[in-house]
């Protein structure tokens, strides 16, 4: 059974750089049938998609996050890591890792299968 | 990019069925997924593609889809239903599947 789990300081500070790591068990995060996801859930409110990596590296980034995120995959390590920088009290969420099959031309569907248990960040002095 | 537009609440007795529904021009072109998320839990995908069920996801859930409009179906909808749904697709390029919508509050009366 495929599991996400996802690690990291709980507590950042304002204008520093939050580091998160997912790691992937029950199978190998270099199978070309799959992109690897973060997503974001603040207290109380919706789901929001931060960006994808596949193994090779390629990276998809939400287009209001960009500027400041960056995804990386380690194969050896079977784990895939999110750095989001200058955080305020708006990056404060629930960090969730998540897994969907790659998205085909071809095939309209998409969706994400296997999601870590989710891991929350406090952006504080 | 995209956005997908759910209500934010819906009611229905014990028993009955219910629908939500999710608006979005990325739906003309693609499946929206849905994703079951309960309180102090991690969401859990329960229909995507035309109408597929993960395994263990009960059948009384089911989703359709016309022109910009995906739906989720809960066909006797039971106590253990009460939660919030999210749909999710892809955006408008079809490149990445970062669009959710905002969420629907499930309350079982």
């Amino acid at each position: 059974q495929l599991q996400l789990q996802e690690s990291g300081p709980g507590l950042v500070k304002p204008s520093e750089t939050l580091s998160l790591t997912c790691t992937v068990s029950g199978g190998s995060i270099s199978s070309s049938s799959y992109y690897w996801g973060w997503i974001r859930q603040p207290p109380g409110k919706g789901l929001e998609w931060i960006g994808s990596i596949y193994y090779s590296g390629s990276t998809y980034y939400n287009p209001s996050l960009k500027s400041r995120v960056t995804i990386s995959v380690d194969t050896s390590k079977n784990q895939f890591s999110l750095k989001l920088s200058s955080v305020t009290a708006a990056d404060t969420a629930v960090y969730y890792c998540a897994r969907h099959p790659t998205l085909y031309y071809y095939d309209s569907s998409g969706y994400y299968d296997y999601w870590g248990q989710g891991t929350l960040v406090t952006v504080s002095s | 990019s995209s956005e997908l537009t759910q209500d934010p609440a819906v009611s229905v007795a014990l028993g009955q069925t219910v629908r939500i529904t999710c608006q979005g021009d990325s739906l003309r072109s693609y499946y929206a997924s849905w994703y079951q998320q309960k309180p102090g839990q991690a969401p859990v995908l329960v229909i995507y593609g035309k109408n597929n069920r993960p395994s263990g996801i009960p059948d009384r859930f089911s989703g359709s889809s016309s022109g910009n409009t995906a739906s989720l179906t809960i066909t006797g909808a039971q106590a253990e239903d009460e939660a919030d749904y999210y749909c999710n697709s892809r955006d408008s390029s079809g490149n990445h599947l970062g669009v959710f919508g905002g969420g629907t509050k499930l309350t079982v009366l």
